[in-house]
């Protein structure tokens, strides 16, 4: 157990819906990030946050957007959902922002869009 | 954008066999880090490694940030079943805040 924490686990939804991703980082962790992983395919990182404010950007979407809160949780919101949204979004967590520090994983979400 | 190329992409061994690993790169390297991931679950982190030459082990598996800083192996000795997996190589590139992934080594063991 790496101590990250997603919900829910798996997610159905439909074509042209909205669905929210809810990730809770390690205890005394302050950078969260989002990665997405198509079927058989690496690792895409999509954004990461530190202590509450937005540090780096990857190939995320101008359809998806996140947040990290106060409480230093964080949700990915997904909207406008394609077919091609489904894949496995998984939250990692880091100490600090910046070089060298370890990223651990949360067990993902797997999201299906009908 | 950046380039990890991580070799083999696939592996089928017999229990008991050492297997071994790569990931290279044309960029500099600060952090390389091996995760291994089973099916439907999340990358666990194997090992980290900080700097040029580093050899590190945990358990049966042994990793080592390359001398040029470009490149990382991974070993593990004496393969079990519960090995089986994918094992991704990550790292971070000199002046660069996000890590990079390899597309993965899925090994399969024949017991």
């Amino acid at each position: 157990d790496s101590g990250v924490t997603q919900t829910p686990k798996h997610l159905i939804t439909a074509t042209g819906q909205r669905v929210t991703l809810r990730c809770s980082p390690r205890s005394g962790d302050l950078s969260v990030y989002w990665y997405q992983q198509s079927l058989d395919q690496g690792l895409q990182f999509l954004i990461q946050y530190y202590n509450g404010e937005e540090r780096a950007k990857g190939n995320i979407l101008e359809r998806f957007s996140a947040q990290q809160f106060p409480d230093l949780h964080s949700e990915l919101n997904l909207s406008s959902l394609e077919l091609g949204d489904s894949a496995l979004y998984f939250c990692a967590s880091s100490v600090a922002w910046g070089v060298g520090y370890e990223q651990y994983f949360g067990p993902g979400t797997r999201l299906t869009v009908t | 954008g950046q380039q990890l190329n991580q070799s083999p992409q696939s592996m089928f061994i017999q229990e008991g066999e050492d297997v071994s690993m790569n990931c290279t790169s044309s960029s500099i390297f600060n952090t390389w880090l091996w995760y291994k991931q089973e099916p439907g679950e999340g990358p666990v982190l194997l090992i980290a490694l900080y700097k040029a030459g580093e050899l590190t082990s945990n358990g049966r598996l042994t990793a080592q940030f390359g001398i040029t800083r470009k490149d990382s192996f991974l070993n593990i000795s004496a393969s079990i079943p519960s090995d089986v997996g994918i094992y991704f190589c990550a790292g971070l590139i000199q002046g660069a805040q996000k890590l990079v992934f390899g597309q993965g080594t899925r090994l399969t063991i024949n017991p």
